[in-house]
């Protein structure tokens, strides 16, 4: 089976901080997610990444910056922390092979900002 | 921008029963549509796709539905059980596979 894990699933940190999420997936999938996961709206996506080193820009990624340096491990990072950033966020991998979107999630990691 | 949404944020159904969630989406040019279900303190979970060539497929007592006239994609499970209970997104996506677009979810409580 697929897993996809996250470094914390709670996290509190103060106003102003840098913040780093990690995300690591062991079955050699070249697409990596980042989303945020608010009450009422869903799942939105701040960054993907289709291969070491490259990034793409989601819906939301203001405030945000990502980090691809390992097939494996892909890292989002909240260069100064704010209260609107507290939010559930959820990474996630996809291998592309013909007829399947599917994407394999982490279980979350649950920010708190203070 | 394009949406994806949900006519109904919760729905509850007795146990046996047969549940359908619904979801309305607005990009026609949407090439495929995912089922995920998520349950409390896990992330979520893939359920069953169709692509935008078909308007049914089925799975392990699941069928989704899709009516492209209508923009409306639904997801049918037969016999309902307790372990169903979870929040239901429904999703389109490009045809690369990269940008997904998630509703905002629909929570189904099943009745024992």
């Amino acid at each position: 089976d697929v897993k996809v894990t996250q470094s914390s699933r709670y996290l509190v940190k103060r106003t102003g901080e840098k913040v780093f999420l990690e995300c690591v997936q062991d079955m050699d999938h070249e697409n990596m997610f980042w989303y945020r996961q608010d009450p009422g709206l869903g799942l939105r996506l701040i960054y993907f990444s289709y291969d070491v080193k490259m990034k793409e820009k989601g819906d939301i990624p203001e405030g945000y910056s990502v980090s691809r340096e390992k097939k494996e491990r892909f890292s989002l990072i909240l260069e100064s922390a704010s209260t609107n950033q507290t939010s559930m966020y959820l990474c996630a991998s996809s291998l592309w092979t013909s007829g399947s979107y599917e994407q394999y999630f982490g279980p979350g990691t649950r920010l708190t900002v203070t | 921008g394009e949406s994806v949404g949900l006519h109904l944020p919760t729905l509850s159904v007795q146990e046996g029963d047969n549940s359908i969630i619904n979801c309305a989406y607005s990009n026609s040019a949407s090439d495929y549509f995912i089922w995920y279900k998520q349950e409390s303190g896990k992330g979520p979970q893939f359920i069953i796709d169709i692509r935008s060539n078909m308007d049914k497929r089925q799975g392990q007592r699941v069928t989704v539905l899709l009516n492209k006239t209508v923009k409306h994609l639904s997801l049918q499970i037969a016999a309902t059980q307790p372990g169903d209970s979870a929040v239901y997104f429904c999703a389109e996506g490009d045809t690369g596979g990269f940008k997904t677009i998630f509703g905002a979810g629909t929570r189904l409580f099943v009745k024992a």
